[in-house]
């Protein structure tokens, strides 16, 4: 079975620290995203990555930013915290025909800015 | 660019009565479809897709969604809710990004509760 893990289910973070997420996959898919859900608004990606050092920003980037330096490894970063960065985030990785190739989804990280 | 839109954001069945929950997209080409389930306090789960076989898809645990082109629809349906059905459900269309890798883009999400 796929899958793909996140490294903390919950985070509590204060307003202006440089937070990281991390996601890994182990089936060797060439796409990974992360996206971040709030109630009402569905999921909303933020950026994804379609090879290694490869990356193209989503529909909501603005106080993020990405790293691929591994091919099973996706990090999400917010450089400076902010409370409308809390959320819970979802980090998914899918085959290089995404298209047609189910995505596969990590458990989530909830994160809380204060 | 692609986009979809779920109908409701409340839908709420007995337990034994049918399922639908409603899905429109918008595509300028032959899109791929999915539904995907979310339970709470869990990962999301791939219930069924459509990529452009069948206009008739089945899903796991009895779901089944029919692809309407004429409509640009993907409704979702069961014909006898569980309680285990309780859940969020998402429609998602594949979009094509400049990398032509398939971004998945999310309605806004449909939330099921079914009634003893």
């Amino acid at each position: 079975d796929v899958k793909v893990t996140q490294s903390s289910r919950y985070l509590v973070k204060r307003t202006g620290e440089k937070v990281f997420l991390e996601c890994v996959q182990d089936m060797d898919h060439e796409n990974m995203f992360w996206y971040r859900q709030d109630p009402g608004l569905g999921l909303r990606l933020i950026y994804f990555s379609y090879d290694v050092k490869m990356k193209e920003k989503g529909d909501i980037p603005e106080g993020y930013s990405v790293s691929r330096e591994k091919k099973e490894r996706f990090s999400l970063i917010l450089e400076s915290a902010s409370t409308n960065q809390t959320s819970m985030y979802l980090c998914a990785s899918s085959l290089v025909d995404g298209s047609r190739s189910v995505a596969f989804f990590g458990q989530g990280t909830r994160l809380t800015v204060v | 660019a692609q986009s979809v839109t779920q109908l409701d954001s409340h839908v709420s069945v007995s337990e034994g009565t049918p399922v639908l929950l409603r899905c429109n997209y918008s595509s300028s080409y032959s899109p791929s479809l999915f539904w995907y389930v979310q339970h709470p306090n869990k990962g999301l789960q791939l219930l069924l897709k459509y990529t452009s076989a069948a206009t008739l898809v089945k899903g796991i645990n009895g779901f089944e969604a029919e692809f309407k082109k004429s409509e640009t629809s993907f409704h979702l349906t069961k014909p006898s809710a569980h309680m285990s059905d309780a859940a969020e459900y998402f429609c998602v269309v594949s979009d094509r990004g400049s990398s032509n890798t398939g971004k998945l883009i999310f309605g806004q999400g449909t939330t099921l509760q079914v009634k003893p």
